[in-house]
């Protein structure tokens, strides 16, 4: 099974401010990379996912993220934030080993400050 | 289009009870899932159904039944509730597998006293 690590549970920043949230995932074999984001008492939607070619993925709302094989890692970037970034964002993996198995992190809350 | 749709929103059980959640989409998806949410865990995979007459375990199953009824409605069943099952359940759906974009409900908060 895969295994999804979000290391920050909690990210402060200050409007305006980059900011860079951190997921790495365990499995070796070829994987779909996605993250969601989940504002308060709402479901999750889809920021952007990496399915293959190219290494660096654009989604909405200004976010990019870029896959790392070597390191398994997915991280999540934004030049520079809003208010309106504050939510909980999650990393999910799935492979084609285990077809419609999604495995999700415990999700990092950003909290972006005026 | 209303998306993925939940009832109820909110429920509380004694322990040993039963309750259904229900779970509608209208996207003409194949696939559709069943995740609890719980504090510092993110989402874990309990039931899914990657298309109409077919169910398979995810990550946390013990506890819990499903029955995809038809392609728009997949329903988790609580036969005994219990304390350990007090969380947010989210419904999900995506055109197929595991490459989708799933779409989510707005949640089931369930707490089990």
């Amino acid at each position: 099974a895969q295994s999804v690590t979000q290391l920050d549970s909690q990210v402060p920043v200050f409007e305006e401010a980059p900011v860079e949230l951190r997921c790495n995932y365990s499995s070796s074999v070829s994987v779909y990379l996605f993250w969601y984001v989940q504002y308060p008492n709402q479901g999750l939607q889809l920021l952007l996912k990496y399915l293959s070619g190219s290494t660096l993925v654009k989604g909405i709302n200004g976010f990019e993220a870029e896959f790392n094989k070597s390191q398994t890692s997915f991280h999540l970037r934004k030049p520079s934030v809003h208010i309106s970034d504050t939510a909980e964002y999650f990393c999910a993996v799935s492979d084609w080993t285990n077809f419609n198995k999604f495995y999700f992190g415990s999700g990092t809350k950003l909290n972006v400050k005026p | 289009n209303a998306g993925v749709t939940q009832t109820p929103k909110f429920q509380v059980l004694k322990t040993g009870q039963s309750m259904t959640l229900q779970c509608a989409q209208d996207m003409n998806h194949n696939s559709m899932y069943w995740y609890r949410q719980d504090p510092g865990m993110g989402l874990r995979l309990i039931y899914y159904s990657a298309s109409e007459g077919t169910t398979d375990k995810g990550e946390v199953p013990n506890g819990y039944n499903v029955s995809r009824l038809n392609k728009r409605e997949f329903s988790l069943r609580l036969e005994s509730a219990a304390p350990s099952q007090t969380s947010v359940y989210f419904c999900a759906s995506s055109p197929s597998g595991s490459s989708d974009t799933q779409y989510f409900g707005p949640g089931t908060r369930l707490t089990v006293l």
